[in-house]
């Protein structure tokens, strides 16, 4: 069964200061690993997605990194904003037309 | 342009009702998605639509869940004979076309809530 585990399940961190959130997956075969941000009460948006051969990928101040060997990445934030504050989901995907969903991190930004 | 729309954001049945949930899939997206979020766990895939048919329905919790969609357009959930542990976010989700490789643009869901 294909599973997502992330950590941690909540972080609260000053504005201006870095995170990183962890997802580790057993998605086998793997295509591609999203990660999507889901502000309160909306639907989640696609951050980034990195394909097998992709070892990390930027989107401004988020950074996404994979290794597919040992089935990990991470999502890195530089330099928090309120406005980051929402929950993390990590997605990989494999061959199946069902994307699993981690659980996410909901991060909480605060001055 | 547009983005997924879905009506209503809130809805609020009594058990053993049926109720219906919409969605408006961006023009032009052939692959439409339909996901259940309780609260604190994650996204549960439900079905999804090629067109309108629904090659994969393996998600839908009991056979009072349905869904169809139509024109390749407008798609509804049903549940029918509420139950209180169908309280949820309903989100529904759609990509230029199906594969996993294509983003998938989310609508802000609506909440049920089955008393």
């Amino acid at each position: 069964k294909n599973q997502v585990e992330q950590s941690p399940q909540s972080l609260i961190i000053l504005e201006g200061k870095n995170c990183t959130l962890q997802c580790n997956y057993t998605v086998s075969p793997f295509s591609n690993l999203r990660w999507y941000k889901q502000d309160t009460g909306r639907g989640p948006v696609s951050l980034t997605i990195m394909t097998f051969s992709e070892n990390t990928k930027s989107n401004g101040r988020y950074t996404a990194t994979l290794d597919a060997d040992t089935k990990q990445s991470s999502l890195h934030i530089t330099a928090s904003q309120l406005s980051d504050s929402a929950s993390y989901i990590c997605v990989p995907t494999g061959t199946a037309s069902k994307l699993t969903f981690g659980t996410g991190t909901r991060l909480q930004v605060t001055l | 342009g547009a983005g997924v729309s879905q009506s209503p954001s809130n809805k609020v049945t009594e058990k053993g009702k049926d109720v219906e949930l919409r969605c408006d899939p961006i023009s032009g997206h052939t692959a439409l998605y339909w996901y259940r979020q309780s609260l604190g766990q994650g996204l549960e895939f439900l079905i999804y639509f090629q067109g309108n048919s629904a090659p994969d329905k393996s998600g839908l919790p009991s056979d009072r869940f349905s869904a169809e969609r139509t024109g390749g357009s407008v798609s509804t959930l049903t549940i029918q004979r509420t139950q209180q542990e169908d309280s949820a976010v309903y989100l529904c989700a759609s990509s230029l076309a199906w594969g996993t490789e294509n983003e998938q643009y989310f609508g802000p869901g609506t909440r049920l809530t089955v008393t």
